[in-house]
């Protein structure tokens, strides 16, 4: 099963226009990661967020994360058409047997009309 | 320095047969993991290797296997297909998984085998 989920499952906006998706999960984390993945390639990833941290920026990203509600959301500022593409978040669950199992939402669908 | 390297980016097969995927990690990484994708159920994490040892493993059935190299290139086979093992098979590098930090956190993926079963 998915431990995350991600909300919206499709979204589409303006060139210009901020975008914000959202993941919850089930299990306490380590860490929540995000990757965007464009049609049918591997997924790159995009930034790291630790279970101690509230907030990180990474140029035109900003991801928060909230512990206590386990989720997060994930803002692209002042879109660009090459944003569009699928978006995940990923979440690190600890380390069973000392090697870590990074699961995968469920994805966001992002198109920007230029 | 070269990315994650899997062959062959499509394949065709019908029920029944079976299948194996390559996977070559950029250099130095030692951790493999595989992963399918598929529209219903998006990723599904399948199994990783580390140093030649299977660390973790998915809910998956035994027909899926895989095995890693003194290399760090690892293969993944899976037996007597069936229509709902088609699906875009991930593969992803790490350097050192076992570590806490993002230098060893962070997955880097190839482009995936796209794998149909007729």
């Amino acid at each position: 099963s998915q431990q995350g989920e991600e909300d919206p499952q499709a979204l589409s906006i303006q060139e210009g226009e901020n975008a914000t998706m959202n993941c919850s999960y089930k299990t306490s984390i380590n860490n929540l990661q995000w990757y965007r993945q464009n049609s049918g390639r591997g997924l790159v990833h995009l930034i790291l967020i630790r279970s101690n941290e509230r907030e990180k920026h990474s140029g035109r990203l900003r991801v928060t994360l909230d512990t206590s509600k386990k989720s997060s959301s994930l803002l692209i500022t002042a879109s660009r058409a090459a944003d569009t593409a699928s978006y995940f978040c990923a979440t690190d669950a600890g380390y069973s047997g000392g090697y870590q199992k990074v699961t995968f939402g469920t994805g966001t669908k992002l198109q920007v009309i230029p | 320095k070269a990315g994650v390297t899997q062959t062959p980016r499509y394949l065709i097969k019908t029920r029944g047969q079976q299948v194996t995927l390559s996977c070559s990690p950029i250099s130095g990484h030692r951790s493999v993991s595989w992963y399918q994708q598929t529209p219903g159920q998006g990723l599904q994490f399948l199994f990783e290797y580390f140093s030649e040892t299977q660390r973790n493993k998915g809910n998956f059935p035994g027909r899926f296997s895989g095995r890693q190299f003194s290399n760090s290139r690892s293969e993944m086979n899976v037996s007597t297909l069936e229509l709902g093992d088609s699906a875009l098979y991930l593969c992803a590098s790490s350097p050192k998984r076992n570590i806490p930090g993002e230098l060893y956190e962070k997955l880097f993926f190839g482009s995936g085998t796209q794998l149909s079963v007729l």
